[in-house]
């Protein structure tokens, strides 16, 4: 099944203390994303890769790291996690194509981690 | 730069009734559009696309949209609502490239 897998699922960890989300998809996707969704602001792009050892910053960066070393794995790092950072974070992968066809910039998302910082 | 305005955080519809959401983009060029829905405790889930093949794009779960250029709106419909259609939607840009912007989300009630 083609799908996108993170865990943890639900992590409570406290301030400080450095934590890893992995992400992996199946599906050969060259793009991989992170995103945070709070209430009222949508989604919010943290970290993108276009491709194995290639990334970039989206909107939301800061305190968050992000690897790409192999195509399939995604792995979301917040070094030293603060209150603020309390959310539920989402994974997700596309096929990069410059064609407008049916699979353009089609994102699949990973089910959320929701992490709470204390 | 390209933005999702969605109006209205929250509807409320009765079972068997029209559901209509609303989404307004901004963008400098043709752009993709999205509607993504969002079950409780899950992840986003692609409900239809616009790829500039058709203005009139019909999805899963008997959802449609249509993209109206001159009002710059790709507003979400379907005719008569169901009880498992209460998710939350997402409405998304996608310029060229896959920079993918999304709008704040809709919260759809049904009510029996």
């Amino acid at each position: 099944e083609a799908q996108v897998t993170q865990n943890p699922r639900y992590l409570i960890t406290v301030t400080g203390k450095k934590l890893t989300v992995t992400c992996s998809q199946n599906m050969n996707h060259e793009y991989m994303s992170w995103y945070r969704q709070d209430p009222g602001l949508g989604l919010r792009q943290i970290y993108y890769s276009m491709n194995v050892e290639v990334t970039d910053k989206g909107d939301v960066p800061e305190g968050y790291k992000v690897s790409r070393k192999e195509k399939r794995n995604f792995p979301l790092i917040l070094e030293s996690p603060s209150p603020n950072q309390t959310s539920l974070y989402f994974c997700a992968s596309g096929r990069d194509t410059l064609k407008r066809d049916s699979g353009a910039n089609v994102l699949t998302f990973g089910a959320g981690s929701r992490l709470t910082v204390l | 730069a390209q933005s999702v305005t969605q109006l209205g955080s929250h509807v409320s519809v009765s079972e068997g009734a029209l559901v209509l959401l609303r989404c307004n983009y901004s963008s400098s060029v043709p752009p993709y559009l999205f509607w993504y829905v969002q079950y409780p405790n899950q992840g986003l889930q692609l409900l239809l696309k616009y790829t500039s093949a058709a203005t009139l794009v019909k999805g899963i779960n008997g959802f449609e949209a249509e993209f109206k250029k001159s009002e710059t709106s790709f507003h979400l419909t379907k005719p008569s609502a169901h009880m498992s259609d209460a998710a939350e939607y997402f409405c998304a840009v996608s310029p060229l490239g896959f920079k993918t912007i999304f709008g704040a989300g809709t919260r759809l009630f049904v009510k029996a």
